[in-house]
């Protein structure tokens, strides 16, 4: 099983700034089957990136996905608001795995 | 537009079994399968496995494998998953996502979430 990890945990950030966030995998993942996921509290999770670079439907463009094989990025250009969530990241190969998720929070 | 309605929230004795429904609109139905994720209390995402609405195949996670069963009716496109043997880390949302009709892959529609508290 391909495990991923996220950092960091947490990041403390301020509207208008740029986030970086890592998912780093523990064995090669096609590019194809990386995913981004946004998730608000007490909210289902939202696609944001699939196939690593992929913005899904009514995804702004201040989202962009990047990376391969084992080191992914997740980055918000200029953070607004309503961005301060917890991200996770997603393999999809045979069997889908989670990363653990970064918390993106208001500094 | 897409929607993926789920049944309400349950309590459960440990050792009981749920059911949890999750009704599809807005698309083809059989062009597509549904996942099953779990999240625990104050955690991350537990992917639990997947069934194809096209030809019902499924995908089991590993860890959950004799104790979970997804089941799809075309006729009023809606999936099931059936969670037996419960027990107290058993309590989270869980939520079904669509994905493709060939394997689990990403998810880009989900479910509002069914709270399962398992408690004696």
């Amino acid at each position: 099983e391909i495990v991923l990890t996220q950092s960091p945990g947490t990041l403390s950030l301020s509207p208008g700034e740029r986030a970086t966030l890592s998912c780093r995998a523990s064995q090669s993942v096609s590019s194809s089957y990386l995913a981004w996921y946004q998730q608000k509290p007490g909210q289902a999770p939202r696609l944001l990136i699939y196939g690593a670079s992929n913005r899904a439907t009514g995804i702004p463009d201040r989202f962009s996905g990047s990376g391969s094989g084992t080191d992914f990025t997740l980055t918000i250009s200029r953070l607004e608001p309503e961005d301060f969530a917890v991200y996770y990241c997603q393999q999809y190969g045979s069997s889908p795995f989670f990363g653990p998720g970064t918390k993106v929070d208001i500094k | 537009q897409v929607q993926l309605v789920q049944s309400g929230a349950e309590v459960k004795k440990p050792g009981a079994s749920v059911k949890v429904s999750c009704k599809a609109s807005g698309y083809t139905f059989t062009s597509y399968g549904i996942s099953w994720v779990r999240q625990a209390p104050g955690q991350g995402l537990e992917w639990m496995g997947w069934i194809s609405a096209y030809n019902g195949n499924t995908n089991y996670a590993q860890k959950l494998q004799g104790r979970v069963t997804m089941t799809t009716d075309t006729s009023t496109s809606t999936a099931y998953m059936e969670l037996r043997s419960l027990r107290s880390d058993d309590t989270a949302v869980y939520y079904c996502a669509r994905a493709n009709w060939v394997a689990a892959t990403n998810f880009d529609y989900w479910g509002q979430g069914t709270l399962i508290t398992v408690s004696s």
